[in-house]
């Protein structure tokens, strides 16, 4: 599967936008994108994946570049509950979930 | 809620001691994974089953075993502990297949002293 590489940390203002870049270079055609996110020490929580087509569930939207060389996780409106650590995974279509490969991931905080 | 459900949610035992931690997957999910998860090392896969049976071990030890049972539920144990197996343990189940949709559970937090 392809490596996904991420900043280590950002801030965002509570009720603003909170953006997250994911790269991830090598994907292959069949490699879907998938995000994570893990509250302190709590289980980690699935957010959202996608092929090549932008996503939107409840949760965030995710934008995928046309080259798929790139995603970004976008949550609209950042609370502080929102606080976690963010992983961008890539995983192909036929391969088990035990693919998925947790890195460092990004930390998210969201300030008031 | 993830309805994944791990017991129990804190456990504090000596070296060279055994413990079981419990899963219980969600409802129609046939497939377990366990995860563990220290300071320095992330998230690291340990094992996966499918349906009561093994499908997958990642980087389990000898000392640790899993098993799922025909109701679905996963026991992960742990014998002769060191100190450096002191983590959180994860599972997660999913429906199977190629989803990488997890659902993780709470975690089992595991101190050796």
């Amino acid at each position: 599967d392809a490596k996904t590489t991420q900043p280590p940390s950002m801030d965002c203002a509570e009720g603003r936008a909170a953006n997250l870049p994911c790269n991830h270079s090598t994907i292959s055609g069949n490699e879907y994108v998938y995000w994570y996110r893990q509250i302190h020490s709590q289980g980690p929580q699935y957010i959202i994946h996608g092929l090549k087509n932008n996503e939107t569930n409840e949760m965030a939207s995710l934008i995928i570049t046309e080259d798929r060389k790139s995603s970004t996780l976008i949550l609209p409106h950042a609370t502080l509950r929102d606080t976690a650590v963010y992983y961008c995974i890539v995983k192909s279509s036929s391969g088990s979930a035990r693919q998925l490969t947790f890195g460092s991931g990004t930390q998210l905080t969201v300030l008031p | 809620d993830s309805g994944v459900t791990q017991t129990p949610k804190h456990l504090i035992t000596a070296t060279g001691q055994r413990v079981t931690l419990r899963c219980s997957p969600r409802s129609g999910d046939l497939s377990v994974y366990w995860y563990q998860q220290s300071l320095d090392q992330g998230l690291q896969f340990l094992i996966q089953y499918y349906n009561g049976e093994e499908r997958a071990k990642g980087n389990i030890l000898e000392r640790f075993s899993a098993q799922q049972f025909p109701d679905l539920h996963s026991e992960l144990n742990l014998s002769s502990l060191e100190l450096g197996d002191s983590a959180l343990y994860f599972c997660a189940s999913s429906t199977g297949g190629g989803t990488g949709e997890l659902f993780f559970g709470e975690g089992s937090r595991l101190t050796v002293l």
